[in-house]
């Protein structure tokens, strides 16, 4: 069964570095989404991914920020300047369509900002 | 406001019986979905169930069924037959509009925490 995959699984930053987390998602999916889920609490959107442009970001997606499709396959989130409550779980999910269609979510990576 | 409301932060049920684990939801729009995604303690997301806002019949996937209560906004998870393996939190998921400014995204409930015991 086709599967989004996500890397690193776990990673420990210093706070102020630049973190990218990977993400392949499945390949004739054509939506992307990044979500976070601080430890114990509910999954949180950040941002969606269309037609190689943000469609929808929170309020959480603020400058510190991005996401990209460099090469067609992949799909990364890059926080510039780690925050303590960055620390948190995030998760890459893609679709085929918006409508009915079901979020396919990776098995997240997992951020400890020191 | 809330967009989805689940009202229990944890839930128990005996082995081999049913539970039902609820979820309500606010929007303004017709058209939306409503899904129920679990998260073991693994941490991954697996998708279960889904329902769309004009579905007469509500969804069932296996020991999954969903019970849409349109006028009352609720998408309650019914789980039949628990196992051991059900233990996990349980996520109440809804995408708003179907329209071409539809981005797809799911706003999450606060999930429950369903413990099966033996």
């Amino acid at each position: 069964e086709p599967e989004v995959t996500q890397t690193p699984s776990h990673q420990v930053t210093q706070m102020g570095q630049e973190v990218i987390l990977r993400c392949v998602p499945i390949s004739n999916h054509l939506y992307f989404y990044w979500y976070r889920q601080i430890l114990g609490q509910k999954v949180e959107f950040l941002v969606s991914f269309y037609n190689n442009e943000i469609s929808e970001k929170s309020e959480i997606f603020d400058d510190q920020f991005s996401v990209e499709r460099p090469d067609g396959s992949n799909f990364t989130l890059k926080i510039r300047s780690t925050k303590l409550e960055d620390s948190a779980m995030y998760f890459c999910a893609s679709s085929e369509g918006a409508g009915a269609n079901v979020l396919t979510f990776g098995a997240g990576s997992r951020l400890t900002v020191l | 406001a809330q967009k989805i409301t689940q009202t229990q932060p944890g839930m128990f049920v005996q082995e081999k019986e049913a539970v039902t684990l609820d979820c309500t939801y606010d929007t303004s729009d017709q058209s939306y979905g409503l899904f129920w995604y679990k998260q073991p303690s693994s941490g991954e997301m697996i998708f279960l169930i889904y329902q769309g806002s004009y579905d007469e019949q509500n969804a069932t996937e296996g020991r999954y069924s969903l019970n849409f209560q349109k006028a009352r906004k609720s998408a309650n998870l019914v789980i039949s037959a628990s196992q051991l393996g059900d233990s996990a939190m349980y996520f109440c998921a809804m995408r708003e509009g179907g329209g071409s400014g539809n981005t797809g995204k799911l706003i999450f409930g606060q999930g429950t925490t369903l413990q099966v015991k033996p």
